[in-house]
């Protein structure tokens, strides 16, 4: 199985800010398979980027995706008040993993 | 409009059964995998069972295998989710997602609690 471990595990930022979030596997992950996901509480996730750098439908460009094989990167390039969230890494590749997740609290 | 829509959650003993389901609408679900994802109270999101768009293929995590049964009936747009032997730490959230090709997840439902306690 492949782990994917997240960090920082919070990250406290003021809006405006740039935000750095890493996720890093056990293993080599196809980039194909790396997805993001932001989770604001009592709601369900929601689909950021998939195959590491590929924004999905609807979000805004300020969010962005790189790495390959075992270091990914997401960057939110400057913070609005909505987007202060967890947010989760995760594999398909051997079997389907989640990383632990990053919480980006408002300093 | 895509939406996915959970029920059968709520309390049941330690040792019972639950059949959790997902409604699917605004998509053709027979073309997709689709996964069933729980998360703990105050916890991180877990992956526990997806299946093929024909049900020819299903995988587990390790700790639902022999347990949980994931299945789906496509003329309902239905997924489906049989745990049994249910334990304490199946206590969750359980979300049912729709599965694109390259394995992210990129509809899913509100959710429904499961809650195993006596």
């Amino acid at each position: 199985e492949i782990v994917l471990t997240q960090s920082p595990g919070t990250l406290s930022l003021s809006p405006g800010e740039r935000a750095t979030l890493s996720c890093r596997a056990s293993q080599s992950v196809s980039s194909s398979y790396l997805a993001w996901y932001q989770q604001k509480p009592g709601q369900a996730p929601r689909l950021l980027i998939y195959a590491a750098s590929t924004r999905a439908t609807g979000i805004p460009d300020r969010f962005s995706g790189s790495g390959s094989g075992t270091d990914f990167t997401l960057t939110i390039s400057r913070l609005e008040p909505e987007d202060f969230a967890v947010y989760y890494c995760q594999q398909y590749g051997s079997s389907l993993t989640f990383g632990g997740g990053t919480k980006v609290e408002i300093k | 409009e895509v939406q996915l829509v959970e029920s059968g959650g709520g309390l049941v003993q330690p040792g019972g059964s639950l059949r959790l389901s997902c409604a699917a609408s605004g998509f053709t679900s027979s073309s997709y995998w689709m996964s069933w994802v729980r998360q703990a109270p105050g916890k991180g999101l877990e992956w526990v069972a997806n299946i093929k768009q024909d049900g020819s293929e299903e995988y587990y995590v390790d700790s639902v295998k022999g347990r949980f049964t994931i299945s789906r009936d496509n003329a309902k747009n239905s997924l489906y989710l049989q745990m049994n032997s249910l334990r304490a730490d199946d206590t969750a959230v359980y979300y049912c997602a729709r599965q694109r090709g390259s394995g992210s997840l990129d509809y899913w439902g509100q959710g429904t609690l499961v809650t195993v306690s006596s």
